[in-house]
């Protein structure tokens, strides 16, 4: 079956770096975009980023272009998020989830992963 | 960007009503709008997607409609496992865009 696990997030000071990861598994990874959402405490669902299946194509959200990198290393079954210059705002549960479909079949995103947690705080 | 419009925020309803959330686009989207459902401490789970396509194992109690701008989710029944917030998602343009999302309670 499909599994999304994250990792990486943490406690970190406004102005710093870190990296999410997702591990993925129980399907081809290479053959599907993937991207990352991000939920702050008690608010809504935020789409942050969106990369192609053979990461040449990459899109970003307003609020974290220049600062955010979404990258993906195929052999490893992997998706990252590399987060530099942190702010406060960035406190969210980050979210990696896959993309899924084609044609009349285009889901967006099929399935998720449980989330980690970033906090940006001093 | 294109900004989705919910409503209501919230809304309370007893069981085996009938519950309907709408879901507004600034623009023409078509029909590519998906519904997902949240329960509390849980990832996000997809329900519906292209407008009314049900998603593979998801009650049939549950249903989307629309095109265009205007797209509504609908439970047929509600049920106690149906407590939940529930968000659009517009995947026509970059960025994609959320609605601000609808909690579901039970009376």
């Amino acid at each position: 079956q499909v599994q999304l696990v994250e990792s990486g997030g943490g406690v970190v000071q406004p102005g710093g770096s870190l990296r999410l990861s997702c591990a993925a598994s129980g399907f081809i990874f290479g053959s599907f975009g993937m991207h990352w959402v991000r939920q702050a405490p008690g608010k809504g669902l935020e789409w942050v980023a969106d990369i192609w299946f053979d990461g040449r194509n990459k899109y970003y959200a307003d609020s974290v272009r220049g600062r955010f990198t979404i990258s993906r290393e195929n052999s490893k079954n992997t998706l990252y998020l590399q987060m530099n210059s942190l702010r406060a705002e960035d406190t969210a549960v980050y979210y990696c989830a896959r993309d899924f479909g084609s044609g009349n079949y285009y889901k967006g995103l099929d399935y998720w992963g449980q989330g980690s947690l970033v906090t940006v705080s001093s | 960007d294109i900004q989705m419009t919910q409503s209501p925020s919230t809304l309370s309803a007893s069981v085996g009503d009938r519950v309907t959330i709408t879901c507004r686009a600034s623009q023409s989207i078509n029909t590519w709008l998906a519904w997902h459902q949240q329960k509390s401490g849980k990832a996000p789970k997809l329900l519906i997607y292209k407008a009314s396509s049900l998603e593979s194992g998801v009650s049939s109690r549950f249903s989307g409609s629309g095109s265009g701008t205007e797209f509504t989710l609908t439970i047929s029944s509600l049920q106690p496992d149906d407590l939940a917030t529930y968000y659009c998602l517009q995947y026509d343009s970059y960025p994609w865009t959320f609605g601000q999302g609808t909690k579901v309670e039970i009376k």
